[in-house]
């Protein structure tokens, strides 16, 4: 299963909301997680199960969609929020793949 | 909490084998509610997972590395292993150990850089 993120990147002012896509080359039903990952360090898991906002994840990320579109939303981006986003899926278990990523930098 | 460390050679030569070992912290390995993983990033590049390993020692790899991959665990010491083989410079990477629930990588190691280079 191949995944799909657009955009590539995503310039956007703090404040402002943010919506990224990940597009999966057939369905993966629910079974799909976002993270986020900052300069030199290792991921971090946002939302699981499409929509399931992980531990301690603020509730301005919010995540949607089924089958082969899902989104990402970051309701008003904070500073620290300026990162890349990968989407990932688990439908295939246990074969996992990652999309390429978004990069969400400041307008 | 739940923690892990990877270490390991930051060098390997071409053709030789990688192995890292990851120690995981704030819970038993034995728990079955756990997978443990490895994922990798060459440098400015995507995450690709690698493999995954069960506390039965049940393993899986991803199918375009399965012929270079061997993890393996040993729950009495809370840690878990990666071999890969044949390394070329493409294998360059940020090799990761990470936790894994219901398909998703809930826990990360740092990472620990691993250069193919004569």
């Amino acid at each position: 299963i191949v995944l799909t993120q657009s955009p590539a990147t995503l310039s956007v002012s703090p404040g402002e909301r943010a919506t990224l896509s990940c597009r999966a080359s057939q369905s993966v039903s629910s079974n799909l997680a976002w993270y986020q990952q900052k300069p030199g360090q290792a991921p971090r898991l946002l939302i699981y199960g499409a929509s399931t906002r992980a531990t301690g994840i603020p509730a301005r990320f919010s995540g949607s969609g089924s089958e082969t579109e899902f989104t990402l939303t970051i309701s008003s981006l904070q500073s620290e929020d300026f990162a890349i986003y990968y989407c990932q899926q688990s439908n295939n278990w246990p074969q996992f793949t990652f999309g390429p990523g978004t990069k969400v930098d400041v307008k | 909490q739940l923690q892990l460390q990877e270490s390991g050679p930051g060098l390997v030569k071409p053709s030789e084998t990688l192995s890292l070992t990851c120690t995981v912290s704030g819970v038993s390995m034995m728990t079955s509610s756990y997978y443990w993983a490895w994922i990798r990033q060459p440098p400015g590049k995507g995450l690709e997972w690698i493999g995954s390993i069960y506390y039965s020692g049940n393993t899986y790899y991803n199918s375009s590395l399965m012929s270079r991959v061997t993890m393996s665990l040993d729950t009495s010491k809370n840690y878990f292993s990666l071999k890969l083989s044949s390394l070329t410079a493409a294998d360059t990477a940020v090799y990761y150990c990470a936790s894994e629930r219901i398909g998703m990588f809930d826990s990360w190691g740092q990472g620990s850089l691993v250069t193919v280079s004569t």
